[in-house]
């Protein structure tokens, strides 16, 4: 079974502060991605990665920054947290091909 | 681009009863189509896929959907559904060739006992 892991299941963060959220996966995939979850906006893509150091924009990119120095995982930054990145946060992996995603439990993240 | 329509927010529905959960989409090349079900405070998990081949794709726990490539459809059903189905269910749609998928907004399945 894959595994997916988020390093935590709930965050409490102030404003201005930088966060960190990370995401380890244990079967080898190529393609690593960050969503985030609001009531009413479904999941949205943030960035994604398709190979170590290498990685793209998704649609909502502006805020965060991504860093994958090794296969197995890929951290998701908020350089200046601020109230509008309150939310869930979730990891997803997969392979090349058009097969489906594996996600994480998800990372609740309140900034106040 | 591709987009996913999931035309309700919440669907209510008596325990045993069967429920339809629409899902339509929009794109400009062929797709692949998928259905997840999320249950509370935890990730998403596949339900069912339709890569090719028959149009009707049968997935876990009873659920099942139609691929209508002319109406741009993939509704998903079941029959007879049980409390344990209430969840938030997302349609989504990957385009041939990329590894971006898109997701409708999710449909909230409430069963009523």
């Amino acid at each position: 079974d894959v595994k997916v892991t988020q390093s935590s299941r709930y965050l409490v963060k102030r404003t201005g502060e930088k966060v960190f959220l990370e995401c380890v996966q244990d079967m080898d995939h190529e393609n690593m991605f960050w969503y985030r979850q609001d009531p009413g906006l479904g999941l949205r893509l943030i960035y994604f990665s398709y190979d170590v150091k290498m990685k793209e924009k998704g649609d909502i990119p502006e805020g965060y920054s991504v860093s994958r120095e090794k296969k197995e995982r890929f951290s998701l930054i908020l350089e200046s947290a601020s109230t509008n990145q309150t939310s869930m946060y979730l990891c997803a992996t997969g392979t090349g091909g058009p097969y489906e995603q594996y996600f994480g439990p998800g990372t609740r993240l309140t900034v106040t | 681009a591709q987009s996913v329509t999931q035309l309700d927010s919440q669907v209510p529905v008596f325990e045993e009863a069967p429920v339809e959960l629409r899902c339509n989409y929009s794109s400009s090349v062929s797709v692949y189509l998928f259905w997840y079900v999320q249950y509370p405070n935890q990730g998403l998990q596949l339900l069912l896929k339709y890569l090719s081949g028959s149009t009707l794709v049968k997935g876990i726990n009873g659920f099942e959907a139609e691929f209508n490539k002319s109406q741009t459809s993939f509704h998903l059903r079941k029959p007879s559904v049980h409390i344990s189905d209430t969840a938030e269910y997302f349609c989504a749609v990957r385009p041939g060739g990329y590894q971006k998928v898109t997701f409708g907004i999710g449909t909230k399945l409430q069963v009523i006992p």
